[in-house]
C-alpha cells in the first residue's frame, strides 16, 4: 500500500539533545513537508521540499533543519536551539503537477524533551 | 496572504444531531478547498475536497459546498455518529506562482473539535 510513514511514533529525549524524525513515502510525490502541531492548536509549517536537494523556511523553520536526499525520504532534524520541541510532528506529501494539491499525512511523530 | 477561519469549538452534539462546522477564506484567485479529520494521536486524513466554485465535495455522509460569492467552504452531516468525534480541519492550498511554479502549500484554518455523545 502506498503511504506516508514516520518513525517513531513516540521520541523522549533530554534537553541538550539533537533528535532526527524519520518520514519516508512511496507515493511518488514530489513534494513533501514538516507541520509542528501543539495541543489545542492547528499545524504550522517547518519546512518544505518540492525538490530532490532543495527545501524552503516554512513559518517556524528556526531550531530545525532538514535535508532532502532522496525523493522518498525527507528527514527533520530538531535541534537543540529550538526552545519548545515538545510536540506532534506531523509529515505530508504531495503532487505539484496540475493540483489541486492535497497534502497526505503520515501518522505523526510525538516528541518530549525533558 | 492567505487565511482559513474556522467556527470555535468545541462542538459537542449527540448522536444523530445535524452537524455544521463554519469555515471562511480569504485567497487572491481560485484556490482548491478541503476538509481534514484527525482522530486522537494520529495524522491528519483528507475527507473531502474542491476545486472550483459551487463544486460540492463528499465523502462518509459529510458535504461542502465551495461558495465563491460569501468565500464559504462550510461541513455539514445529517445525522452524526460517536465514531465522528474527532478534530476538523478546513484548508486551502496555494496559489500557482508567477512563470507556472506550483507550491503545493496548504493554509489551514485552525481546527474544531466535535464531540459526539451517544
Amino acid at each position: 500500500d502506498g503511504g506516508i510513514t514516520q518513525s517513531p511514533k513516540y521520541l523522549f529525549r533530554k534537553e541538550g539533545q539533537n533528535v532526527t524524525l524519520s518520514c519516508e513515502q512511496n507515493l511518488n510525490h514530489d513534494a513533501m513537508y514538516w507541520y509542528r502541531q501543539d495541543p489545542g492548536q492547528g499545524l504550522r509549517l517547518i519546512y518544505y521540499s518540492q525538490i530532490v536537494n532543495d527545501f524552503q523556511k516554512g513559518d517556524i523553520a528556526e531550531g530545525y533543519s532538514v535535508s532532502r536526499e532522496k525523493k522518498e525520504s525527507f528527514p527533520l532534524t530538531v535541534t537543540s536551539a529550538q526552545k519548545n520541541p515538545t510536540a506532534f510532528y506531523l509529515c505530508a506529501s504531495s503532487v505539484l503537477a496540475g493540483g489541486p494539491y492535497e497534502q497526505y499525512f503520515g501518522p505523526g511523530t510525538r516528541l518530549t524533551v525533558t | 496572504g492567505n487565511s482559513v477561519t474556522q467556527m470555535e469549538g468545541p462542538v459537542t452534539l449527540s448522536e444523530e444531531a445535524f452537524l455544521t462546522i463554519n469555515c471562511t477564506y480569504t485567497a487572491t484567485g481560485y484556490p482548491s478547498l478541503f476538509w481534514y479529520v484527525q482522530y486522537p494521536g494520529e495524522g491528519l486524513q483528507l475527507l473531502l475536497k474542491a476545486t472550483k466554485a459551487d463544486d460540492k465535495g463528499s465523502n462518509k455522509g459529510f458535504e461542502a459546498t465551495y461558495r465563491k460569492e460569501t468565500t464559504s467552504f462550510h461541513l455539514e452531516k445529517g445525522s452524526v455518529q460517536v465514531s465522528d468525534s474527532a478534530v476538523y480541519f478546513c484548508a486551502l492550498s496555494d496559489q500557482r506562482g508567477a512563470g507556472g511554479t506550483s507550491y503545493g502549500k496548504l493554509t489551514f484554518g485552525q481546527g474544531t473539535i466535535l464531540t459526539v455523545h451517544p
